[in-house]
């Protein structure tokens, strides 16, 4: 049972523009969500956070924003750098304040030169 | 401050055969996660040691087991291996919850023929 699903394998994106990332929840009790990011031969690596008492957390050139009412919360990157290129995943705990986080499947960024 | 070390980087075992893999987490820290990475199901969450007790735990057969110990480093153990448990293996640490960062190694290549 896929709780938190991004349904865009890949995505393509011109050095200095935007990125999208998007990613849909099924389960209405997470309250916290995570994105990470994850480079070849090594383990994700943190990247924002935010809580479901908020709707936007931003982060140098990054924001998630997050939509309770649609189970949807999107990860933005301006300007992208091609160094941003790497499988970016969204997450969420399962048990609110536990470390059991559901991983969607992720999202593998390209960025242009 | 060193990150979260994880051994062996590959393994190769035969079915049948058991497993044990070792994480080292981040000095301070004392929760540590495991999750399975498999290109069919993505990340999946195993279980998590907090203070040398299981806090939460997957939905893995018994087969797979862990333990942490009073320095907080974790091993995880997998008994009778089946060639789907073919994986990568990823070991995450953070000081106490959710709402703390997960730190992750660098993973355990398992590869079971």
């Amino acid at each position: 049972d896929q709780q938190v699903k991004q349904n865009s394998p890949s995505l393509s994106v011109q050095e200095g523009r935007i990125s999208i990332l998007n990613c849909d929840y099924t389960n209405s009790m997470f309250d916290y969500f995570l994105w990470y990011k994850k480079y070849p031969a090594e383990g994700p690596t943190f990247l924002i956070s935010i809580s479901s008492i908020k709707d936007k957390n931003e982060d140098g050139r990054f924001t998630v924003f997050l939509n309770k009412s649609a189970k949807h919360l999107s990860l933005h990157i301006v300007p992208s750098q091609p160094g941003d290129s790497a499988v970016y995943f969204c997450a969420a705990p399962f048990t609110s304040g536990a470390n059991n986080l559901f991983f969607g499947t992720g999202t593998r960024l390209t960025v242009i030169p | 401050k060193a990150g979260v070390t994880q051994t062996p980087r590959y393994l190769i075992k035969t079915r049948g055969q058991q497993v044990t893999l070792s994480c080292s987490p981040i000095s301070g820290h004392r929760s540590v996660s495991w999750y399975q990475q498999t290109p069919g199901q993505g990340l999946q969450f195993l279980f998590e040691y907090f203070s040398e007790t299981q806090r939460n735990k997957g939905n893995f057969p018994g087969r797979f087991s862990g333990r942490q110990f009073s320095n907080s480093r974790s091993e995880m153990n997998v008994s009778t291996l089946e060639l789907g448990d073919s994986a990568l293996y990823l070991c995450a640490s953070s000081l106490r919850t959710s709402t703390d960062t997960q730190y992750f190694g660098p993973g355990t290549r398992l590869t079971v023929l």
